[in-house]
């Protein structure tokens, strides 16, 4: 696609329930981020996918979360028991890896946001 | 998706002004630096990058400059105008993370006035 498309774009849910959050990267980017942002921080590292290596998973707050991505391409999220510190608003990125700059421009979707009643 | 909350450190210009958005990074080891833009319900966009070998690089309007001796970025934007609101950012990586992982800022609030 021309850009990462996120779905959905708000989801608000009750404390406790599951949620599943989805990115569509852009098409041939081989690495696919997620990044957490809430009110008043900065954006924090999450997961990252990469071709078909072991996603790095260092960034997850907890065996809550979890994330795959099947086919190399669209990746889910999902948060389960959620609690209210979940709400925030979950970007996706993708990059094209292997530019040849060394580089890693991320491109990011325009984001789910989370809010936990 | 909504841009960062309300206690953002916040610049506030006139058009037409010059801008200076100044960042600290934290890791010495860091050795190539993004400065992304955040526009009100949107992601994060990409404006300019600058490796460690350099210590300045201009793009349209917009100027990166790094102090690595005190570990220092700064984004100037020339002639500030009202589209230039949003949230900046600025981002590091390293060969230490093969330049996978890009640890951001905490970010500052641009407010340009007509």
């Amino acid at each position: 696609g021309a850009g990462v498309s996120q779905s959905p774009s708000n989801k608000v849910t009750e404390k406790g329930k599951d949620v599943e959050l989805r990115c569509d990267p852009i098409s041939g980017h081989t690495a696919l981020y997620w990044y957490r942002q809430s009110l008043g921080q900065g954006l924090e590292f999450l997961i990252y996918f990469q071709g078909n290596s072991a996603p790095d998973k260092s960034g997850l707050p907890s065996d809550r979360f979890s994330a795959e991505r099947t086919g190399g391409s669209v990746s889910t999220l999902t948060i389960q028991r959620t609690q209210q510190e979940d709400s925030a608003v979950y970007l996706c990125a993708s990059s094209l890896v292997g530019s040849g700059t060394g580089a890693n421009v991320l491109t990011f979707g325009a984001g789910s946001r989370l809010t936990v009643l | 998706g909504e841009s960062v909350g309300l206690h953002l450190p916040t610049l506030s210009v006139q058009e037409g002004d010059n801008s200076i958005i100044n960042c600290a990074y934290s890791n010495s080891a860091s050795d190539y630096f993004i400065w992304y833009k955040q526009e009100s319900g949107k992601g994060p966009q990409f404006i300019i990058d600058i490796r460690s070998n350099m210590d300045k690089r201009q793009g349209q309007r917009v100027t990166v400059l790094l102090n690595k001796t005190v570990k220092h970025l700064s984004l100037q934007i020339a002639a500030t105008q009202p589209g230039d609101s949003a949230v900046y950012f600025c981002a590091e990586t390293g060969l230490n993370t093969g330049f996978q992982k890009l640890v951001f800022g905490t970010g500052t609030r641009l407010l340009v006035s007509p």
